[in-house]
């Protein structure tokens, strides 16, 4: 099942740089788009998300793009923060049921 | 901030055997779900719960599992003889309708179920 796809298995940014992370997805039934981080043994945290209505959703350092033309979507961390170091997952939706991609682990820098 | 718990953190069991994996989900959610990550892949759906129904499930949802919402507050996912291929972390979610908008579900810290 390749309905949702993260083609960067990692990325490594710099302290106070922007972070792009990259999701693709194949089904043009959803509806509905979420961003996950997450820590080792946790559970997926829930960041930031954007209905198909809309091309741009902001919160705070995060703000996710959807080009549904492409069936692309991104997450922009800026500025980014060690903090911000960990596993980040693409979901989407359109009964309910989330569908993962595979995560990016995001490295930031000092 | 109220956030799903899930119990126990960690189950070792034989394989044939019965597990329950108990979760309490954010008390005014409606709607209830499991998942799971087998080591090194993705989350994926397992479950869906709304009106103490099943509203949706996944092929890996056979009839060796079955979920539950015994009272007001808990969700439990059993798994009637457990194999060496359940070994995943198991998470629990919850998410509040809001009306035809949807809304992001909140995981649960998962519990670890390993089968030996």
């Amino acid at each position: 099942d390749q309905q949702v796809k993260q083609n960067s298995p990692s990325l490594s940014v710099q302290e106070g740089r922007i972070s792009i992370l990259n999701c693709d997805y194949t089904n043009s039934m959803f509806d509905y788009f979420l961003w996950y981080k997450k820590y080792p043994a946790e559970g997926p945290t829930f960041l930031i998300s954007i209905s198909s209505i809309k091309d741009k959703n902001e919160d705070g350092r995060f703000t996710v793009f959807l080009n549904k033309s492409a069936k692309h979507l991104s997450l922009h961390i800026v500025p980014s923060q060690p903090g911000d170091s960990a596993v980040y997952f693409c979901a989407a939706t359109n009964t309910g049921k989330l569908i993962f991609g595979q995560g990016t682990t995001l490295q930031v820098k000092p | 901030e109220p956030e799903v718990t899930q119990t126990p953190s960690h189950q070792v069991t034989q394989m044939g055997q019965e597990v329950i994996l108990r979760c309490v989900p954010i008390s005014n959610h409606l709607y209830f779900y499991w998942y799971r990550q087998i080591l090194g892949q993705k989350v994926e759906f397992l479950v869906s719960f709304y009106n103490n129904e099943i509203s949706e499930k996944s092929e890996i949802f056979d009839d060796q599992f079955s979920v539950e919402r015994p009272d007001g507050s808990n969700f439990t996912l059993k798994i009637r003889s457990t194999k060496l291929e359940d070994s995943a972390m198991y998470f629990c979610a919850s998410r509040k309708e809001q009306g035809v908008k949807k809304s992001e579900q909140y995981f649960g810290p998962g519990t670890r179920l390993t089968v030996t």
